[in-house]
């Protein structure tokens, strides 16, 4: 089962808003990854981080990983419609190469 | 086009029945990864490889599933006598492992969707 969890599982909003995703995992992860899948599409990666606290932007899109490297989030900076898709964020575990990916938010930008 | 393909992109089978999939990765990629995904859902991992070496399977796997790499370069996924809880699209992903681990970026395939009727 899904061990990182994702908060909205869906999120609406107008195109112009600003929009938030969380990730969040019961364990300490040893980096965490995002990546985007548009609807019938798969999923693309986006970014990792490894350090702790670390901070990476992408034109309007900043990723942050949280101090305890236990959560995750990424927000959008004035969304446009091709911001649309859901996100899913990935954590990888002090041991092994497997990859949890969390449930995603379901973004959808309304014009 | 130099993506990682997947074949068949759809399957239709009837529970009971062998199903095999392909995947093609990337040329010069060593590692190859599979997943399932379901609606509404993260991808679950399922396996991977490093070159011909599964080095990892997930527990969830039951011993239906089997995944082969001969020879490096294309994987196949087979899932014996399948029953309706199989049915999910099935995805592919290749990297090129780094000296750092858990780095590499996964390409993902477009998938196979498979149903069980």
């Amino acid at each position: 089962g899904q061990q990182v969890m994702q908060i909205p599982q869906y999120q609406h909003v107008q195109e112009g808003e600003d929009f938030t995703t969380y990730c969040n995992s019961s364990t300490t992860l040893s980096n965490i990854q995002w990546y985007k899948q548009r609807p019938g599409g798969h999923p693309v990666f986006l970014i990792q981080l490894v350090k702790s606290g670390e901070v990476k932007k992408q034109k309007r899109l900043t990723f942050q990983f949280g101090e305890a490297k236990k959560n995750s989030s990424l927000h959008i900076t004035a969304t446009q419609t091709t911001d649309v898709g859901t996100y899913f964020c990935a954590g990888l575990r002090d041991t092994g190469n497997q990859f949890y990916f969390g449930t995603g938010t379901s973004l959808t930008v309304i014009p | 086009d130099t993506g990682v393909s997947q074949n068949p992109r759809h399957k239709i089978t009837k529970r009971g029945q062998n199903v095999t999939f392909r995947c093609d990765p990337i040329s010069e990629h060593n590692r190859l990864y599979w997943y399932r995904q379901t609606l509404g859902q993260g991808p679950e991992f399922l396996t991977y490889f490093q070159n011909e070496a599964q080095l990892e399977k997930s527990r969830l796997l039951s011993d239906r599933f089997s995944a082969e790499r001969p020879k490096g370069s294309f994987s196949t996924l087979e899932i014996q006598r399948t029953e309706q809880g199989d049915s999910a699209m099935y995805l592919c992903a290749s990297s090129l492992a780094t000296t750092v681990r858990g780095t590499d970026t996964q390409y993902f395939g477009p998938g196979t969707r498979l149903t069980v009727l």
